[in-house]
C-alpha cells in the first residue's frame, strides 16, 4: 500500500473550511484514498472515500488531483466537535481477503472558536 | 453510534494475568478486525476474522489470541500481560471484508481501555 504524508498538526477557525492535505505519490491505479478521523481516544470513525474522482457527503468533501498524487479533505464548516486527528489512509484490494487498515500518524486539527 | 459493541470500557488487571476483550460487530456484518493503540505505536493492526475464519494477521502477539464465534461475535484473549500491554483496544466490523472486488469501509467501536499494573 502506497505511503501517506500529512501535517502534523493544523489549526481552523470555527465556522471556516478546514482544508487536510495528503500526499500519496506512489498510490497504483487501483487503491483508494480513505478519510477517517478519531476524537480522543474514540473509536476512528469513517469519513468519506474515494479513487478518482471527488466525492462529498454529508461529512466532508474529498478532492483527489487529477495524477491522484494528493488529496485534500474539506470540512466545509468547522465546529468545534471537528477537533480530533484525521487520517489519510491509501488502501488497495488485498486478493487474500485481507481488508485491515494501515493508520499513520494523522493530522491534529484543533478547530478554535 | 456506529453499531459495534465492545465490552468491557476499561480493564484494570496485574502483569503476569489473562483478560478476555468481546466485540459484537454491526448486525450484518461478517468481518472483525482488532486493533491496539499505545501511546508509543498508534494504531497497530492485529488480527481480521471473517465469517469465523482467520483472514488476516498483523502485528499479533503470540500470548495474544482471537477467535469469531457462529453469531460472529468475537473475542481478544491477552495473556501473561506485560506492562507495555496497556493500551485502547478496538474492534471494527465491516460487511464482508473478503478483498475480492473493493475495499471495505470498516466501522469501530468505542474500545477497551487495558491498564496493566
Amino acid at each position: 500500500d502506497a505511503k501517506t504524508t500529512q501535517p502534523t498538526s493544523m489549526d481552523c477557525a470555527e465556522g471556516r473550511a478546514a482544508n487536510l492535505p495528503c500526499n500519496h505519490s506512489t498510490i497504483s491505479g487501483n487503491e483508494y484514498v480513505y478519510w477517517y478521523r478519531q476524537i480522543h481516544s474514540q473509536g476512528p470513525q469513517y469519513i468519506i472515500h474515494g479513487l478518482k474522482n471527488n466525492e462529498t457527503n454529508e461529512m466532508a468533501s474529498l478532492i483527489i488531483t487529477e495524477d491522484r498524487k494528493s488529496s485534500t479533505l474539506i470540512l466545509p464548516h468547522a465546529t468545534l466537535r471537528d477537533t480530533a486527528v484525521y487520517y489519510c489512509i491509501v488502501r488497495g484490494v488485498d486478493q487474500t481477503g485481507a481488508n485491515n487498515l494501515f493508520f499513520g500518524t494523522g493530522t491534529r486539527l484543533t478547530v478554535i472558536p | 453510534d456506529s453499531g459495534v459493541t465492545q465490552t468491557p470500557k476499561h480493564l484494570i488487571t496485574a502483569t503476569g494475568q489473562r483478560v478476555t476483550l468481546r466485540c459484537s460487530p454491526r448486525s450484518g456484518d461478517l468481518s472483525v478486525y482488532w486493533y491496539q493503540q499505545s501511546l508509543d505505536q498508534g494504531l497497530q493492526f492485529l488480527i481480521q476474522y471473517y465469517n469465523g475464519e482467520e483472514r488476516a494477521k498483523g502485528n499479533i502477539l503470540e500470548r495474544f489470541s482471537a477467535q469469531q464465534f457462529p453469531d460472529l461475535h468475537s473475542e481478544l484473549n491477552l495473556s501473561s500481560l506485560e506492562l507495555g500491554d496497556s493500551a485502547l483496544y478496538f474492534c471494527a466490523s465491516s460487511v464482508a471484508g473478503t478483498g475480492a472486488s473493493f475495499f471495505e469501509t470498516q466501522y469501530f467501536g468505542p474500545g477497551t481501555r487495558l491498564l496493566v499494573l
